[in-house]
């Protein structure tokens, strides 16, 4: 079954170094998501990417982050410069098309510890 | 804005027993929603879903959800508790705008007694 596959599983960085987190979706989903999740909390939504480029991003996502798909497989979030508050895990998701109920299939997430 | 709010942080329950994990919702339309399960160093696996079909939905390993729109209710249920039902379970409404982000809830977390 297709699954979706994210590099690292953990990443170790300190504070104000940069890191790109990757993801490869299922090959024939056209959108796809990041979210994060700080530990003890809730799962939240940062972006949304559909056709090259952004269709929804929250207020977490500001100007220091920023994605990519740069080759038509890969999909990645980068972090210029990380915040101890980033530390959380990562979660890529996709799904199939613009319509209907499809479901969002995740990754199995990036730990970000930033020290 | 549509939202979900889960009524309990921590559920325990004994194996063989059955599990209740409650959800309430909030939305302007009628929603798409779901119920994603965690497991312990693992991502999130989709345990069921709801889009107007039906509304009793079946998932997988057991569970099942009943969308009660009069209660604006979206509860978890299993008839018979197993140890690896041990995990975090998030209720999840689908967001109508733009990419169809979705919004989870809190979380529960559900312990099972041997």
């Amino acid at each position: 079954e297709p699954e979706v596959t994210q590099t690292p599983s953990h990443q170790v960085t300190q504070m104000g170094q940069e890191v790109i987190l990757r993801c490869v979706p299922i090959s024939n989903h056209l959108y796809f998501y990041w979210y994060r999740q700080i530990l003890g909390q809730k799962v939240e939504f940062l972006v949304s990417f559909y056709n090259n480029e952004i269709s929804e991003k929250s207020e977490i996502f500001d100007d220091q982050f920023s994605v990519e798909r740069p080759d038509g497989s890969n999909f990645t979030l980068k972090i210029r410069s990380t915040k101890l508050e980033d530390s959380a895990m990562y979660f890529c998701a996709s799904r199939e098309t613009s319509g209907g109920f499809y479901e969002q299939y995740f990754g199995p997430g990036t730990r970000l510890t930033v020290t | 804005a549509q939202s979900v709010t889960q009524l309990d942080s921590h559920v325990s329950v004994s194996e063989g027993t059955p599990v209740l994990l409650r959800c309430n919702y909030s939305s302007s339309y009628s929603p798409s929603l779901f119920w994603y399960v965690q497991h312990p160093n693992k991502g999130l696996q989709l345990l069921l879903k709801y889009t107007s079909a039906a509304t009793l939905v079946k998932g997988i390993n057991g569970f099942e959800a009943e969308f009660k729109k009069s209660e604006t209710s979206f509860h978890l249920t299993k008839p018979s508790a197993h140890m690896s039902d041990a995990a975090e379970y998030f209720c999840v409404v689908r967001d109508y705008n733009q990419g169809g982000k979705l919004i989870f809830g809190q979380g529960t977390e559900l312990s099972v007694k041997p």
